[in-house]
């Protein structure tokens, strides 16, 4: 079984619908992020939690929100989607071997979010 | 601030040629380095990471990266490229405190 499971792995909304997007690990790591990627831009960071009741935003999250539920989930809402929110979502998660942002990430499969 | 680029979005290769792609970075501290890869489909998984213990850094599926840092530089080599390496590849850099950021990617294609 996959260590960072996403759950939809598609998904296709209309503007202003709110959408969740759901990570679940059971790696037992405390930290947990949440990235966009786009073509051309690479993965931008949305929100990163470091433990759960640690929540911080990344460069972009404007227009997103994210709930830390336990250790091992982390949920990443859009309020009321748009189309320039259509991308592709990644769960990742870290095990601090260091302070900061130094330690190699886990990532799960993805969601494809298609906003029309 | 710190900041990567990768030089050229697509590389192709033959296959059993060398592989090299290009990372440049900036770091206003000492920086930890990454190169991730993304194969279809699945999401990123880490090749290589350097955390100043040595400048030759050797990955997985014979991939490797040296550190440069007279030149800023932390390109990915692998001598021989297979059919199984196509994928996009993504350096990224952290350090102290900083959030990790990373390239835009390198879509690598192998040629038969």
């Amino acid at each position: 079984d996959a260590d960072v499971t996403q759950t939809p792995r598609n998904r296709i909304t209309k503007t202003g619908k709110r959408i969740m997007l759901e990570c679940s690990q059971t790696k037992g790591h405390d930290r947990m992020y949440w990235y966009r990627q786009d073509p051309g831009l690479g993965l931008r960071l949305i929100y990163y939690s470091f433990d759960v009741k640690d929540i911080n935003k990344g460069e972009i999250s404007d227009g997103y929100s994210v709930s830390r539920q336990a250790q091992a989930k982390f949920s990443l809402s859009l309020e009321s989607a748009i189309p320039n929110q259509t991308a592709l979502y990644f769960c990742a998660t870290s095990d601090p071997s260091g302070g900061g942002h130094t330690d190699t990430q886990y990532f799960g499969p993805g969601t494809r979010l298609t906003v029309l | 601030a710190q900041s990567v680029t990768q030089l050229g979005s697509h590389v192709s290769v033959s296959e059993g040629a060398l592989v090299l792609l290009r990372c440049n970075y900036s770091s206003s501290v000492p920086p930890y380095l990454f190169w991730y890869v993304q194969y279809p489909n699945q999401g990123l998984q880490l090749l290589l990471k350097y955390t100043s213990a040595a400048t030759l850094v050797k990955g997985i599926n014979g991939f490797e990266a040296e550190f440069k840092k007279s030149e800023t530089s932390f390109h990915l080599t692998k001598p021989s490229a297979h059919m199984s390496d196509a994928a996009e590849y993504f350096c990224a850099v952290s350090g102290g405190y900083q959030k990790v950021t990373f390239g835009i990617g390198t879509k690598l294609q192998v040629i038969p």
